[in-house]
């Protein structure tokens, strides 16, 4: 069974352009969460996605939005960049409903400059 | 915010040596599952444990569930370099939503 993938695994961005990464879970798979990591703040939850409805979100501004498709495919995008928004985007898919197993994908690294 | 604080921060040991990662909160969680993250990758799941007082084995490594479902605990025996890596904790709350240890970063000397 393939595993969670993420595109572009490498974006350049400059300050104020606006980015959206795409995740692709696990098939089967109807949940999906993104997270920023950075080496001064770890793994930070972004939001979570169930049956294209955003079920859970974190404490980070409306610049960062979301979406899950039917095909539970779901894609971030991020608005207005600023530099502290370099980082590494990790998506994880899991079953949803009461499975408590997430799967990552290999993350995309972003460098706004 | 459920804060799972990680300890130790950082650790260098040579191969072959015994080592015990800590993973504590003040919440109670529904789950709790470690993960070991190599550069530049996602994290892979290594375990889940659910229930309070549970205890993982998967080869070297032994993860262990507080009575209280607040602590973990995952202890490495005999290392080798191929453990090398930052391990993360995660707890999950009763809405399913995660939330990630500070990490360990381990170094494992040949």
């Amino acid at each position: 069974k393939a595993g969670v993938t993420q595109t572009p695994r490498y974006l350049i961005k400059t300050r104020g352009q606006q980015v959206t990464l795409s995740c692709s879970p696990i098939s089967g798979h109807r949940s999906v969460s993104w997270y920023q990591q950075t080496p001064g703040q770890g793994l930070q939850f972004l939001f979570e996605y169930f049956s294209e409805t955003q079920r859970n979100k974190g404490n980070f501004p409306g610049r960062f939005s979301g979406r899950q498709f039917s095909n539970s495919r779901s894609e971030m995008n991020v608005s207005t960049l600023e530099l502290g928004d370099s980082a590494l985007y990790l998506c994880a898919s899991s079953l949803g409903g009461s499975s408590y197993e997430q799967y990552f994908g290999p993350g995309t690294r972003l460098t706004v400059t | 915010t459920q804060l799972l604080e990680q300890s130790p921060q950082f650790l260098s040991i040579q191969e072959g040596e015994n080592l015990t990662v800590y993973c504590n909160s003040s919440s109670v969680f529904s789950s709790l599952q470690w993960y070991r993250q190599e550069p530049g990758e996602g994290p892979v799941l290594l375990v889940t444990v659910v229930t309070g007082g549970e205890v993982k084995k998967l080869k070297r490594l032994t993860f262990q569930f507080g009575d209280a479902r607040k602590d973990s605990s995952l202890h490495i025996t005999a290392a080798q370099p191929g453990d090398t890596g930052l391990y993360l904790c995660a707890g999950a709350d009763t809405g399913n939503q995660f939330y990630f240890g500070t990490g360990t970063s381990l170094t494992v000397i040949p």
